[in-house]
């Protein structure tokens, strides 16, 4: 059973458009992460969190909320979406600081796009 | 800050041959390095995880070099096969965890291996 899910795989919308992306993981870890991945740019860190009601600012964080409700779930909120917003978005989890070395596992991704 | 470059872009591989993908980065404090493969329509997969300490680590038919010196992370892919054909992304940190912490990412290689 795969151990980071997200949701809605695929989503279309407006440009100003308001949009919600779902990430749940049952790794029990503590740390999560929002990254878009984009041609050329690799993968780029939007928010982050290390606990139930955390909320770290990642690189690129302009356009972006986010909401960690539970230990398991993690949202990425786009309240104004925009046409540079279109992107694949990945989530990830790991059970402590991934730049301290620790492997995240990720989800299938969330291919979005905003016309 | 840290800047990661990651080439070829793309990489089109006969079965049975080798193929290596390099990453330079910048930052000579750069402590851990992590191979992550992406099949698709999936998300990120760990390959391999190197420390400072690791020069040569090998895996299930890829081999990682870390030379320090020249501040260069390979990946090189030994015998491909069609189970190999993904997108590729190196990733390096510090090694610092906690707020001031940071994983880049270089930019993805696509590998395509030709029967």
């Amino acid at each position: 059973e795969a151990a980071v899910t997200q949701s809605p795989r695929n989503k279309v919308t407006v440009t100003g458009g308001n949009v919600t992306l779902s990430c749940r993981q049952t790794n029990s870890h503590n740390y999560m992460y929002w990254y878009r991945q984009d041609t050329g740019h690799g993968l780029r860190l939007i928010h982050y969190s290390y606990g139930a009601g955390n909320l770290q600012i990642g690189d690129v964080p302009d356009g972006y909320k986010a909401t960690r409700t539970t230990q398991e779930d993690f949202f990425l909120l786009l309240e104004l979406a925009s046409p540079s917003q279109t992107s694949l978005y990945f989530c990830a989890s790991s059970d402590a600081w991934a730049w301290g070395g620790y492997e995240q596992y990720f989800g299938p991704g969330t291919r979005l796009t905003v016309l | 800050g840290e800047q990661v470059e990651q080439r070829p872009p793309h990489l089109s591989v006969r079965e049975g041959d080798s193929a290596v993908i390099i990453c330079t980065y910048t930052d000579p404090n750069s402590y851990y390095f992590f191979w992550y493969k992406q099949e698709p329509g999936a998300g990120l997969q760990l390959l391999m995880k190197v420390f400072s300490s690791t020069e040569i680590n090998e895996g299930q038919g890829f081999t990682v070099l870390l030379n320090k010196k020249d501040k260069q992370l390979s990946l090189n892919l030994t015998a491909a096969h069609p189970g190999d054909s993904a997108v590729y992304f190196c990733a390096v940190s510090a090694g610092t965890g906690g707020l001031s912490g940071k994983l880049t990412f270089g930019e993805g290689t696509q590998v395509t291996v030709i029967s």
